[in-house]
Formats: C-alpha cells, sequence, structure tokens
C-alpha cells in the first residue's frame, strides 16, 4: 500500500532558528500533499496544500512567509519553519493520495517540533 | 464550507461492550465521509469511508459506521470493544471533486477499561 514518510520524526531546536520537515510519499507520485498542525489534544488543522511544480495554497492565518512549503518533486514536499518561536511547537502531519479521486489519503507518522 | 462535529470529547466503554463515537457533518453537496484513528505520537490510520452506496459501511479493526442522510450523521460503531482500541477518533469529510484536503472534527479520545 501507499507509504509516507515524514522525517524527523522529533526535533528540538533553539529560538530563532529555522526548521526543515520532509514529507516523502515512497512508492507512489503525489502533485498535491497536504500539511496539517496539531496542537496537543487538538484536531488536525490544514496549513496547507502543495501543488508540485507550483505555488502552495495556504488556509487563512496561515503565514506563508513562515511556513515555507517547496513541492520541489512528485515524492517529496518539505515544510520549513522560519524563525521558530515556542509557539511554533507542535505535531506537523503531511498527508497524500495514491490516485487522486480515489479517497484513499494516506498520513505520514507525524513530526513533533520543540521550540526551545 | 464544509464543517464536522464530534460532540463527545471523551467516551468510556467497558471491554466486551459495544462502543459508538458520534459525528455530525454539514456539507453542501454529497460528502465523502471518512473515520481515521491516532494512537499517541503517531499519524493517522485509515478506518473506513462513505463514498456512495450501502449506507452501512464496514472498515478495519472491526469498525463500522452508518451513513444517515436526514440526520447528516456518520456515527463510529463497534459491536464489542477492546482496550486496544484506546486511541483518539477523528471523523472528516472532503469536498468531492479530487486533490481536496480532508476537513476534520475535533476528535473523540476512546477509552476502553478492562
Amino acid at each position: 500500500g501507499a507509504v509516507v514518510s515524514q522525517h524527523p520524526s522529533r526535533v528540538i531546536c533553539k529560538s530563532g532558528t529555522s526548521v526543515k520537515i520532509e514529507c516523502r510519499s515512497l512508492d507512489f507520485q503525489a502533485t498535491t500533499m497536504f500539511w496539517y498542525r496539531q496542537f496537543p489534544k487538538q484536531s488536525l488543522m490544514l496549513m496547507a496544500t502543495s501543488n508540485e511544480g507550483s505555488k502552495a495554497t495556504y488556509e487563512q492565518g496561515v503565514e506563508k512567509d513562515k511556513f515555507l512549503i517547496n513541492h520541489a518533486s512528485l515524492t517529496l514536499s518539505t515544510l520549513t519553519v522560519t524563525s521558530a518561536h515556542p509557539e511554533d511547537s507542535s505535531f506537523y502531519i503531511c498527508s497524500a493520495e495514491m490516485v487522486p479521486g480515489a479517497n484513499v489519503l494516506t498520513f505520514g507518522a507525524g513530526s513533533r517540533l520543540t521550540v526551545l | 464550507a464544509q464543517s464536522v462535529a464530534q460532540p463527545e470529547d471523551q467516551v468510556n466503554v467497558a471491554e466486551g461492550n459495544p462502543l459508538t463515537v458520534k459525528c455530525t457533518y454539514s456539507v453542501s453537496g454529497n460528502p465523502y465521509l471518512f473515520w481515521y484513528v491516532q494512537y499517541p505520537n503517531r499519524g493517522l490510520q485509515f478506518l473506513l469511508k462513505y463514498i456512495t452506496g450501502d449506507n452501512l459501511v464496514k472498515g478495519s479493526y472491526g469498525f463500522e459506521a452508518e451513513f444517515n442522510k436526514s440526520q447528516t450523521s456518520f456515527h463510529l460503531k463497534k459491536p464489542s470493544a477492546l482496550v486496544s482500541d484506546s486511541a483518539l477518533y477523528f471523523c472528516a469529510v472532503r469536498l468531492q471533486g479530487g486533490n481536496t484536503p480532508l476537513v476534520f472534527g475535533k476528535g473523540t479520545r476512546l477509552s476502553v477499561i478492562a
């Protein structure tokens, strides 16, 4: 079946630094990937839709200059949290669909970011 | 805009008893509905989905859900709960058309007590 891999699974960084999180579709190509953010004991909030070869579409209230998304290939999307602050600490999860419209979305295991 | 409501933050059930986790939705047009489960510090695992057809959908690990259009509900059920079913459950809705994201409910924590 379809597998989505995220790296790193955990990262701790100092305030003001930037952190990159990778989302890879291991055995399929994904023209579209979705990035979510989950606060403790809360739901997944859609941050942005990552489109291969074009700009990401951000949800209202998500700062595109802070959360840089690059979907440079059909198997890789990256989320870079720039100038991270403690309030950016969260669980970031990506998802992708092996066959667009098939309604089988696969989620990565998530990346827990802690900003000190 | 579509939305999903999970009215219960927490559901407690004794092992061996039936369980129900509630979900209602709001969407214009025909909904695509999903249930996912999340274990601590993990991503989401797919349980089942309703796209069209039979209102009763059977999924993974013995779970099932019933689509009720008149009540705009999609409750998750299992006839006999296991302790290992304890986790966070999310209901989600998706617009038709492909390449659209899932919109999640706030989640319901299920605790199955031995």
